[in-house]
């Protein structure tokens, strides 16, 4: 069953504390996304990955981190220099092809992270 | 202004009608076009898309395109109340960044 996995689905932070959102995938997909989405706000880039041990930085990249160590993972660290962490976070990715203007992504399920 | 604009709504509509959802942009290099359903605290769920111009329909859902007037549509026809949720356009272009972008969504609710 082909999809993008993330987890966990909940998680909490406390005060100074970094924690890491696991996303996988088992479409073959060569680029992976991260978004954050907060009501009413629509859903802001993070993080993005075409190739394994590549990254670039999205609107929002301060107060986070990823990796790419392996074409089917791209984990998000979110630092304690992420000051309003709360939101709800989502992972995403797509084939890419020659020229670029067919971009379709898929999405995970989403991870809720809150701040004690 | 941004590159792609959408009505948040909420769109509030009875069961079995016909809903009309909306995206204008100004970029006109995009050339695909993307809808998505997203249920509350769910992530969200490709529903079609299209390329350049013209109609594609997919069982209740027409997807439509008129790259003149920079808009396109999202109809639903027979409208459910399972069709409740919040409905994302995105759009792609060649050359530069590959990144879709996305409006904000329009919150629909299909009521019995």
């Amino acid at each position: 069953d082909g999809g993008i996995t993330q987890s966990p689905k909940y998680l909490f932070r406390k005060e100074g504390q970094n924690v890491t959102l696991s996303c996988e995938q088992n479409l073959n997909h060569d680029a992976m996304y991260w978004y954050r989405q907060d009501p009413g706000q629509g859903l802001r880039l993070i993080y993005y990955s075409q190739i394994v041990n590549d990254f670039q930085k999205g609107d929002i990249a301060e107060g986070y981190s990823v990796s790419r160590e392996k074409k089917e993972s791209f984990p998000l660290t979110v630092t304690s220099a992420q000051k309003n962490p709360t939101a709800f976070y989502l992972c995403a990715s797509s084939i890419l092809t020659a020229g670029g203007a067919k971009n379709i992504q898929y999405f995970g399920a989403g991870t809720r992270l809150s701040v004690l | 202004q941004k590159e792609v604009e959408q009505d948040p709504g909420p769109l509030s509509v009875p069961e079995g009608a016909i809903v009309s959802l909306n995206c204008t942009y100004s970029n006109s290099a995009f050339q695909y076009f993307m809808w998505y359903r997203q249920y509350s605290r769910k992530g969200p769920e490709l529903l079609m898309y299209t390329y350049s111009s013209g109609n594609k329909e997919d069982g209740r859902f027409t997807a439509q395109v008129d790259k003149s007037s920079k808009y396109i549509s999202l109809f639903i026809r027979d409208s459910q109340p399972s069709d409740s949720a919040t409905y994302l356009c995105a759009m792609s272009a060649a050359g530069g960044s590959y990144i879709p972008t996305f409006g904000r969504g329009t919150s629909l609710i299909v009521h019995p």
